[in-house]
C-alpha cells in the first residue's frame, strides 16, 4: 500500500517553511525522505527508526509517529537548493520493502 | 567511495524488441533494489535482492521482465519483449542491508517508439 503524501505540490518564498507529511496504512519499522532534483536520481536525506524519534539535518528535520504512522519532513528557512521532488519511503514491519509516496513537488523562489 | 554505477544511461528502441541494463551497487552493499519511475510519479519498487537471493518481486512483470544477480554484486534487468507503456527511468539501488537508506544510481532512461 503506497504511503500518501501532502501537500502534492508547495511554492515558497526564499526563507519560508514547509512541512510535508507522509501517511501510512501499514505499521512501519522505518520511514526515509529522500529528495530528487529534475533529472538526477533521489538522494538520501535521513532515516527516522520506529520510538517516534525526530532527526535533524541543518535546516531540515523530521520526525515519526508510529502509532500514527506518520512522518513528517520540516523544511526552515528555505534555500533555492531546497527545489525538488520529496518522496518518503516507508518500510513495513515484515520485509522490509520500502514503499514509496508519489512525491511532494516544492519549488523555491527567490 | 565509488557510488552506484548503471549503463546505459539511455535506451531507445522499437516495441517488440529486448533490451537489458546492467548496474553495479557499492561494495559491501548486500541489498540491490530495481525501481521503475514514470514521469512524475515515486518509484516502483521492480525487485530486491538480498545477496544474490530474491527478497521480493511482487510488482515484476514476470512475462516480459527478469532479473538476476551474479554473485552477489552486480545485476541485469532484462525486458523481452518491450511495450510502449514500458517508457520510464529505471533506477538501480543498493544498501547496506535490508532497511537501510538506500544509494541510487543515475538511472537508465528507456524509450519504447
Amino acid at each position: 500500500q503506497q504511503p500518501v503524501q501532502s501537500p502534492q505540490a508547495v511554492i515558497l518564498r526564499e526563507g519560508e517553511d514547509a512541512v510535508i507529511n507522509c501517511s501510512s496504512s501499514k505499521a512501519l519499522y522505518s520511514v526515509h525522505w529522500y529528495r530528487q532534483k529534475h533529472g538526477e536520481a533521489p538522494i538520501f536525506l535521513m532515516i527516522l527508526l520506529k520510538g517516534g524519534e525526530q532527526k535533524g539535518h541543518d535546516k531540515i528535520s523530521a520526525s515519526f509517529n508510529e502509532k500514527k504512522q506518520q512522518s513528517s519532513l520540516y523544511l526552515t528557512a528555505s534555500q533555492l537548493s531546497y527545489s525538488g521532488t520529496y518522496f518518503c519511503g516507508t518500510v513495513d514491519t515484515g520485509g522490509f520493502k520500502t514503499i514509496f509516496g508519489a512525491g511532494t513537488r516544492l519549488f523555491v523562489k527567490a | 567511495e565509488a557510488g552506484v554505477a548503471q549503463s546505459p544511461r539511455y535506451k531507445i528502441i522499437e516495441k517488440r524488441q529486448s533490451v537489458a541494463f546492467w548496474c553495479n551497487p557499492i561494495s559491501g552493499h548486500a541489498t540491490l533494489y530495481w525501481y521503475q519511475q514514470i514521469l512524475g510519479q515515486g518509484p516502483k519498487l521492480l525487485i530486491q535482492f538480498q545477496n544474490n537471493g530474491v527478497v521480493d518481486d511482487s510488482q515484476l512483470p514476470k512475462d516480459r521482465f527478469s532479473a538476476e544477480r551474479l554473485k552477489g554484486v552486480d545485476s541485469t534487468l532484462k525486458i523481452q519483449p518491450a511495450k510502449l507503456e514500458d517508457s520510464a527511468v529505471y533506477l538501480c539501488a543498493s544498501s547496506f542491508d535490508r532497511g537501510y537508506e538506500q544509494y541510487f544510481g543515475p538511472g537508465t532512461r528507456l524509450t519504447v517508439t
